[in-house]
């Protein structure tokens, strides 16, 4: 049982270079969400999905696009890395709607565009 | 607009007790969550209220006022390891959690 895994751990970009981020859950959860972290903010919600085929925008979308064609992945997606979207960046699950649960976090990815 | 407001920094003494204050505003409310994360690593969680009240789990405590939008983290018997980041988040009426920027907690001995 791994829960949460990220891939890949570290990446550096040069700027307009395309890239993907996979997240992976082994927990059967339904709820799946993309943030980021920067230094003096908190985490920011790029964007989630509330099960395999759906997706939605968070607070921070623009320059990501997503896709959960599978349960278990949830894909985040750079078209055209700009140095701005230097971060490191977490995913999280969620059971689903019974909101007492906490969100697993996976180990994150450290991403770095020059 | 949603908004969580945590100190960004305290610092406290080992064997002491130290209180982390988190205020907020949200479009809803379907609880708050405390997250502990070190420096490089992923947050991890610590606890949820989602009823006004204390919850009590081993050295740490958290307490909710829904009426004044707030809560505090009560730490106790202060350890070394205790050194880190605690993190505030509101779950909102669309579940998301809506984050604060984290408080530095930095533990002297």
């Amino acid at each position: 049982n791994a829960g949460v895994t990220q891939t890949p751990k570290f990446r550096v970009l040069k700027t307009g270079q395309s890239m993907t981020l996979l997240c992976a859950q082994d927990m059967n959860h339904e709820y799946m969400y993309w943030y980021r972290q920067d230094p003096g903010m908190g985490l920011r919600l790029i964007h989630y999905s509330v099960g395999e085929g759906t997706t939605a925008k968070g607070e921070v979308p623009d320059g990501y696009n997503v896709s959960r064609l599978k349960k278990q992945n949830f894909l985040l997606g750079l078209e055209s890395a700009a140095p701005s979207q230097t971060s490191v960046y977490f995913c999280a699950t969620l059971p689903g709607t019974s909101v007492a649960e906490t969100q697993y976090f996976g180990p994150g990815t450290r991403l770095l565009v020059l | 607009g949603q908004n969580i407001d945590q100190p960004t920094e305290m610092t406290a003494t080992e064997g002491a007790i130290v209180q982390i204050n988190c205020t907020y505003q949200t479009s809803g409310f379907n609880g708050l969550f405390w997250y502990q994360q070190h420096a490089g690593e992923a947050p991890t969680f610590l606890s949820y209220n989602v009823l006004d009240g204390l919850e009590e789990k081993g050295r740490f405590s958290s307490f909710l006022s829904r009426s004044k939008g707030y809560s505090y983290l009560l730490l106790k018997e202060l350890q070394m390891k205790d050194s880190a980041s605690y993190l505030c988040a509101v779950m909102d009426s669309n579940y998301q959690l809506i984050w604060g920027a984290g408080t530095k907690l930095i533990i002297k001995p």
